[in-house]
């Protein structure tokens, strides 16, 4: 149970082209989500945190207008990086938190999307 | 802002207990400490957390301090497939972010 799914799991687009990532809880509702970013070779960056049916809130550092996060239903967030450049190329990770759970229970990750811009 | 402190890398034979070690000396009293574990290019797997009692489950042990400063994980019998790098975080159950550190990069060898 609680499976997080992310799509696409890789994507290659062209600089100022925008890209939407998915991220479904397959099994489960989760009315939090939370996006990651990572570079080779380092570790897992909070990006923000996404409540359904609110706006998301982005830790210091993250341009809100750049990376922009719906969490319009209890499965689904999306995270769309907009005109993307060479340097938002990373590796994005969601993570889900099965709702109505106590706050002490593990968040559970997705895949991972990795996006490449040329 | 990450709160905790892992070695950057350790070995460990196959088929021998692989004890990683983490310090969170400015755990707050109510915060939780998880483990993960992240394989290359995958999201990061859930392997156990706890808050003050020792814990275990089919994964791995918990072993918690009792200062709660620090906590080691505990694979009783590692594998070539636990080769991963091992985060420890802590976090308030409020929020529930998590601020991953560097964690430590565990090879398992044969």
């Amino acid at each position: 149970g609680a499976v997080v799914s992310q799509h696409p799991s890789w994507v290659i687009c062209k600089s100022g082209t925008s890209v939407k990532i998915e991220c479904r809880s397959l099994d489960f509702q989760a009315t939090t989500m939370f996006w990651y970013r990572q570079f080779p070779k380092q570790s897992l960056m909070l990006m923000a945190t996404s409540n359904e049916g609110s706006k998301a809130t982005y830790e210091q550092g993250v341009e809100k207008d750049k990376f922009l996060i719906n969490h319009a239903s209890l499965t689904l967030s999306t995270l769309t990086v907009t005109s993307a450049h060479p340097e938002d190329s990373s590796f994005y990770i969601c993570s889900a938190r099965v709702a109505g759970q106590t706050f002490n229970q593990p968040q559970h990750f997705g895949d991972g999307t990795r996006l490449s811009i040329l | 802002d990450a709160k905790t402190t892992q070695p950057t890398s350790m070995d460990c034979a196959e088929g021998r207990a692989a004890n990683l070690p983490c310090n969170h000396s400015t755990i707050s009293g109510n915060e939780y400490v998880y483990w993960y574990r992240q394989i290359h290019s995958q999201g990061p797997q859930y392997i156990i957390h706890g808050l003050k009692n020792n814990e275990t489950n089919e994964m791995a042990s918990l072993i918690i301090t009792e200062d709660r400063k620090s906590s080691t994980l505990i694979l009783p019998h590692a594998t070539l497939r636990d080769t991963a790098v091992y985060y420890c975080i802590v976090s308030f159950p409020t929020g529930n972010q998590f601020y991953f550190g560097t964690g430590t990069s565990l090879t398992v060898i044969p």
